[in-house]
Order: structure tokens, then sequence, then C-alpha cells
């Protein structure tokens, strides 16, 4: 058990839809990073934040959007879903913005019908 | 931008040892992680290496040449469990104090008897 809690753990929805993912990071953690892994493609990341602040961004689209909030757990939003959004997103957490390793959650399996 | 390259699939009998190579090209180069990650499952923290050299940690052991853009991740007395993929990552500064971690396509290790 890393620590990182994502929930939910199963998401099927339709495309056009909207949907959020959550995750709480492990305690003490104050950034959070977000990744999206297809099938075909290794881990993407989309973003990061440290202490309710962006701090770096990836290939994130701009249908995706994020934000960290004062209790440090962190939403990511997938707008307009497209099939190609079917992916699972994992968050992690690492202490600060050093070289600490990061902390992965179970991740959310995003299915879009 | 960032490049990582590392075999696709490898296969090793249990109990013997199977080294993992990972080759980069990055600017702003400021460690790197190896993950493992069974299917379906979180990516798990296995080894960091920012300086040259070797890093031993119980079975695993890592490598770093930063000169040569080269580490690798060597793995003894091999297990079963130890069938997964194996993740190389690159940390890379953006600016004086983000830094992005950069995931390599993974290799899928199988262990036969």
């Amino acid at each position: 058990d890393s620590g990182v809690t994502q929930t939910p753990k199963h998401l099927i929805t339709a495309t056009g839809q909207r949907v959020t993912l959550r995750c709480s990071p492990r305690s003490g953690d104050l950034s959070v990073y977000w990744y999206q892994q297809s099938l075909d493609q290794g881990l993407q990341f989309l973003i990061q934040y440290y202490n309710g602040e962006e701090r770096a961004k990836g290939n994130i689209l701009e249908r995706f959007s994020a934000q960290q909030f004062p209790d440090l757990h962190s939403e990511l939003n997938l707008s307009s879903l497209e099939l190609g959004d079917s992916a699972l997103y994992f968050c992690a957490s690492s202490e600060g913005t050093g070289a600490q390793p990061q902390h992965f959650g179970d991740g959310t399996r995003l299915s879009i019908l | 931008g960032q490049n990582i390259d590392q075999p696709t699939e490898m296969t090793a009998t249990e109990g013997a040892i199977v080294q993992i190579n990972c080759t980069y090209q990055t600017s702003g180069f400021n460690g790197l992680f190896w993950y493992q990650q069974h299917a379906g499952e979180a990516p798990t923290f296995l080894s960091y290496n920012v300086l040259d050299g070797l890093e031993e940690k119980g079975r695993f052991s890592s490598f770093l040449s930063r000169s040569k853009g080269y580490s690798y991740l060597l793995l003894k007395e091999l297990q079963m469990k130890d069938s997964a993929s194996y993740l190389c990552a690159v940390r890379a500064l953006i600016t004086g104090t983000a830094s992005k971690l950069t995931f390599g396509t993974g290799t899928r290790l199988q262990v036969t008897l």
C-alpha cells in the first residue's frame, strides 16, 4: 500500500461527457502528479501540483484540467471525452519537488463507450 | 525533448540474473529512477541514481553512466514474482525549481521455470 488513494477505481462513461478523478496523497507529501497510461503508450506525465500551486505541465490536453486543494488532495477533470481518452489514470505523490521518489496510487481505469 | 529507449521484452529463467538496459537523451538531467509495474497495477519504486556508479538494494542493483546516457537494472536470483514491466524514468529540470519525470515504455520481463 503506497498510501496514495485514488477514487473511483473504475469509471465507465460516454463520449462527450465530463468526469472528475480524485487523489489523496500520502500523509506529509506536498507534491501531486497525474499520469495517463494507455495500452499502446507508456506513462505520460500530465501535470504536477506542489502545495496547491501548479508546478509543471506535460502533455495535458486543453480539455483536461486539475487542481490541488488546501488539504492537498487533487482532482483531475476530463471533459468532452473522446474514445481515445480511455486509459489508466495514475496519481502519484512525493514529499517535495526534489529527487524524492514518487509513490503511485492504484489508478482509475476510465472506459469511454 | 527527451528520448528513452528500453528493450520491449525479455525472458529469463528462475534463479538466473538479468540486466535491463536503458539509454536516454535529455537536457537538464537530474536523476534516473527504476520502477516495477505488474499488469494493471501501480508502478512501485525500485531505485534511484543521480551520480555515476552502482546502487545496490537486495536482489536489485542499478547502474548509471551520465556521460553515456546509460543505465541498467540488474535483477539477481530471479523469482517468478519478478515477472513484470520495468520502467526507466528520467528526471529533468524544467526551471530552477520545477522538474519533470519522463518514463520509458517499459521492458516486459517474463521469468520462466
